[in-house]
């Protein structure tokens, strides 16, 4: 597609569900990442992958979540045993390595909005 | 004390004025700075990057960046109300390169006609 595209757009769970989170990078791109944005906050760095190991996780708040990207291209964020804190809005961004690796551009999609209740 | 601080706002100026957002920083690592605009329910979008220090300008918008006292900024003349967002500083250091960005709170900026 033209853009990140991420699924679903909106999702209500309950405290304690389990939740999974989709995000379809640009063609062609190789780095993803998942960020994570609370109500009048900034985004906040979870996890990146190049290809399909995470060259970085150390934003993954806790063993709750997990990331994977298993042929390089979509991505899956699970969350397990929801709890209220985790609402937010999940986003996926990806950018064109290795010429965007230092130019900060990332192309976010527009995100997954998580309420857990 | 967070890495990168960025006053929250709100901000609200009349139709053709001269906007400045800022931040300041505490990690003397970082390297790399950005502005990203984020439009109500949608994801940032990269609007400026400079690398190190000095000025860098694109049509109505001009970033600064100020290592010496940790402090970058962004000018946004003869301001349009379709500059209406929240405006986000970033920044990485040279280590791990642009791959985990550091953001500010955001500004949001209301530009009235």
């Amino acid at each position: 597609g033209a853009g990140v595209s991420q699924t679903p757009s909106n999702k209500v769970t309950e405290k304690g569900k389990y939740v999974e989170l989709r995000c379809d990078p640009i063609s062609g791109h190789t780095a993803l990442y998942w960020y994570r944005q609370s109500l009048g906050q900034g985004p906040e760095f979870l996890i990146y992958f190049q290809g399909t190991g995470a060259a970085d996780d150390s934003g993954l708040p806790n063993d709750r979540f997990f990331a994977v990207r298993p042929e390089g291209s979509v991505s899956t964020l699970k969350i397990q045993r929801t709890e209220r804190g985790d609402s937010a809005v999940y986003l996926c961004a990806s950018s064109l390595t290795p010429a965007s690796l230092y130019t900060g551009e990332l192309f976010f999609g527009e995100g997954s909005r998580l309420t857990v209740l | 004390q967070k890495e990168v601080e960025q006053d929250p706002g709100p901000l609200s100026v009349p139709e053709g004025a001269i906007v400045s957002l800022n931040c300041t920083y505490s990690n003397s690592a970082f390297q790399y700075f950005m502005w990203y605009r984020q439009y109500s329910r949608k994801g940032p979008e990269l609007l400026m990057y400079t690398y190190s220090s000095g000025n860098k300008e694109d049509g109505r918008f001009t970033a600064q960046v100020d290592k010496s006292s940790k402090y970058i900024s962004l000018f946004i003349r003869d301001s349009q109300p379709s500059d209406s967002a929240t405006y986000l500083c970033a920044m990485s250091h040279l280590i791990q390169g642009a791959q985990k960005l550091v953001f500010g709170q955001g500004t949001r900026l209301t530009i009235n006609p």
